[in-house]
């Protein structure tokens, strides 16, 4: 059974630093596309980022490109979200979600990590 | 950037009713499009991928159509459990963007 665990959220200040991890467990980890989607309080979804499986290919939504960066390592099946620079409007529950092999919806979501930016 | 606009925004319906939710891209997206429900507190669940295939395990009560532009997602047959927010996705091109939602609630 796919088990995705996210980590690492908590309470920051506006211009900080934050690392989110998001274990992952019952799949072939290295072979599937990884994404982060978060999701502000009582508002959508948002796609934030997404990963190859590789690690090779990264992707960004334009208002977090240059301040995250997305990682992964396939030897301990944990995906990364490395969040700098916060800003208020990055106050959501960020959630890490797995993509299928060809095409289609994240067949699987971990239950999400809330991150909260306050002065 | 391709905008998903979703409606109704909130619905009311009664067990048993069929109801019904579009999905409308800025541009052409084929066929690219994926259903989520999200029940308050959880993450989302994929329910039906590329318009209009059912994911493994969700009740054939729920189907998903369209091409091109415009997309439905139908629940025919509402049961208690299908009260909840469902979500329209794009994956036609990044960045991939998601509908605003729609609540279906117990009338």
């Amino acid at each position: 059974e796919v088990h995705l665990l996210e980590s690492g959220g908590k309470l920051m200040k506006p211009g900080g630093s934050l690392r989110l991890s998001c274990a992952a467990s019952g799949f072939n980890f290295n072979i599937f596309a990884m994404s982060w989607v978060r999701q502000a309080p009582g508002k959508g979804l948002e796609w934030v980022s997404g990963i190859s499986g590789s690690g090779t290919g990264t992707y960004y939504r334009d208002s977090v490109k240059g301040r995250f960066t997305i990682s992964r390592d396939n030897n301990k099946n944990i995906l990364y979200l490395q969040m700098n620079s916060l800003r208020v409007e990055d106050t959501a529950i960020y959630y890490c979600a797995k993509d299928p092999l060809e095409g289609g919806g994240a067949d699987s979501w971990g239950q999400g990590t809330l991150v909260t930016v306050s002065s | 950037d391709i905008q998903m606009t979703q409606s109704p925004s909130s619905l009311s319906a009664s067990v048993g009713d069929t109801v019904t939710i579009t999905c409308r891209a800025s541009q052409s997206i084929s066929s690219y499009v994926n259903w989520y429900q999200q029940k308050p507190g959880k993450a989302p669940k994929l329910l039906i991928s590329a318009s209009s295939t059912l994911q493994n395990g969700v009740p054939s009560r729920f189907s998903g159509s369209g091409y091109g532009t415009d997309f439905t997602l139908t629940i025919s047959s509402l049961q208690p459990e299908d009260f909840a927010t469902y979500f329209c996705q794009q994956r036609y091109t990044a960045p991939e963007s998601f509908g605003q939602g729609t609540k279906v609630d117990i009338k």
